[in-house]
């Protein structure tokens, strides 16, 4: 079965600090995704990546980055947290075969204060 | 940006039941997928219909496609409590794998 961990399931940060969500797959997916989800919005995709060391913006990359140095581990950093920050992280893969059936991760659930 | 949107927002059955969740989307798609959330989870792929495909089942699952009217509906027969969780529609279109989720069905199945 393919596994898709996250490093915390809960994250408490202050507003400013310099936060890292780091995501882990290990069924050699070429494809790696992070989401957030806040109630009434559904998951809006901020970016993702096909391949290492490649990124790409989705819908609201505003105030992330990504790392993608090898290719099952995907980081998503917020660079200086804010409060609207606060909301489900989730990370997803895919594979080039499947492309468009993810595996999610359990999610991390971060608040910033 | 919202590509599905599902209907009902929240849904309250009987066990045993069954549950019909409709998503509607906007743009020319790929094929569209369910995701099941269950609370506070990551989300699990349950089906997958190609754009040219009208129907398909999966167990207690029954997902059809209607691109004329760009909607699609997810039945889920003899429902029990353990199906209880957020039910999402994604859109897959022609931007490699990328997906636009919906907003969710919050179903629940009362025993």
């Amino acid at each position: 079965d393919v596994k898709v961990t996250q490093s915390s399931r809960y994250l408490v940060k202050r507003t400013g600090e310099k936060v890292f969500l780091e995501c882990v797959q290990d069924m050699d997916h070429e494809n790696m995704f992070w989401y957030r989800q806040d109630p009434g919005l559904g998951l809006r995709l901020i970016y993702f990546s096909y391949d290492v060391k490649m990124k790409e913006k989705g819908d609201i990359p505003e105030g992330y980055s990504v790392s993608r140095e090898k290719k099952e581990r995907f980081s998503l950093i917020l660079e200086s947290a804010s409060t609207n920050q606060t909301s489900m992280y989730l990370c997803a893969s895919s594979s080039p075969g499947q492309i468009y059936e993810q595996y999610f991760g359990p999610g991390t659930r971060l608040t910033v204060t | 940006s919202q590509q599905g949107e599902e209907d009902p927002q929240a849904l309250s059955i009987q066990e045993g039941e069954n549950a019909t969740m409709n998503c509607s989307y906007k743009t020319s798609i790929n094929n569209l997928q369910w995701y099941r959330q269950n609370s506070g989870r990551g989300l699990v792929h349950l089906i997958l219909i190609r754009s040219n495909e009208r129907e398909k089942h999966s167990g207690r699952l029954r997902v059809t496609l209607d691109t004329s009217k760009k909607s699609s509906s997810l039945l889920i027969t003899a429902s029990r409590a353990a199906d209880t969780a957020s039910y999402f529609c994604a859109t897959g279109g022609n931007q490699g794998g990328k997906l636009i989720f919906g907003q969710g069905t919050e179903l629940s199945v009362k025993p």
